[in-house]
């Protein structure tokens, strides 16, 4: 079981480059969401989806946009990159019941020069 | 969204019982109490989450005051794998999504 899979696990950019970063789960969670952290902070919310074909904004959602295909990828995409945007990006997983307890990735690094 | 007041930095010798402590003074009757934590250069991972009753799991405990507006996590013999940062958060019925303070950095003295 490999729970959530995040790719890439770093990445260095130029500023105006695009990227997008994958999040995958094989737990067959319905709600998945997408984190940022920044040196010395907790995480905060970029977007989430609580199923397949939808989204929402979290905390800080501007520049970047997701999208929720397949219910097990929730993919964040970076149109035009901003040196802002370095920072540490988690993705997380859950179910809609129970407990609700998220699963994090393991991390993405983006550098943006 | 109710807030969470933890202290910045606690430090434990190791195989000795941490008691993490978190404020909460206008959380609702719906809200959650619900800990996580991150080792260096990881997710956060749930550690334990209650309502109103005291909570044990094989990770640690959960105090929680009469009137909700406290709680402690509770380590009984910290480990040098225990140190983290300790997320405190409050979390309404609704599985709405985890809001993340600061915690509190934990360190453990071998």
């Amino acid at each position: 079981n490999a729970g959530v899979t995040q790719t890439p696990k770093f990445r260095v950019l130029k500023t105006g480059q695009s990227m997008t970063l994958l999040c995958a789960q094989d737990m067959n969670h319905e709600y998945m969401y997408w984190y940022r952290q920044d040196p010395g902070m907790g995480l905060r919310l970029i977007h989430y989806s609580v199923g397949e074909g939808t989204t929402a904004k979290g905390e800080v959602p501007d520049g970047y946009n997701v999208s929720r295909l397949k219910k097990q990828n929730f993919l964040l995409g970076l149109e035009s990159a901003a040196p802002s945007q370095t920072s540490v990006y988690f993705c997380a997983s859950s179910h809609n019941r129970g407990t609700g307890e998220l699963f994090f990735g393991e991390g993405s690094r983006l550098t943006v020069l | 969204d109710a807030k969470t007041t933890q202290p910045n930095s606690m430090e434990s010798n190791e195989e000795e019982p941490v008691h993490l402590p978190c404020n909460h003074s206008t959380i609702s009757g719906t809200d959650y109490i619900h800990w996580y934590r991150q080792l260096p250069s990881q997710g956060p991972e749930y550690v334990i989450h209650g309502l109103t009753s005291n909570v044990n799991n094989r990770m640690a405990s959960l105090a929680i005051a009469e009137d909700r507006k406290s709680s402690t996590l509770i380590l009984h013999r910290a480990t040098l794998r225990d140190a983290a940062v300790y997320y405190c958060i409050l979390r309404d019925s609704g599985n709405t999504p985890l809001v993340f303070g600061k915690g509190t950095r934990l360190s453990v003295i071998a």
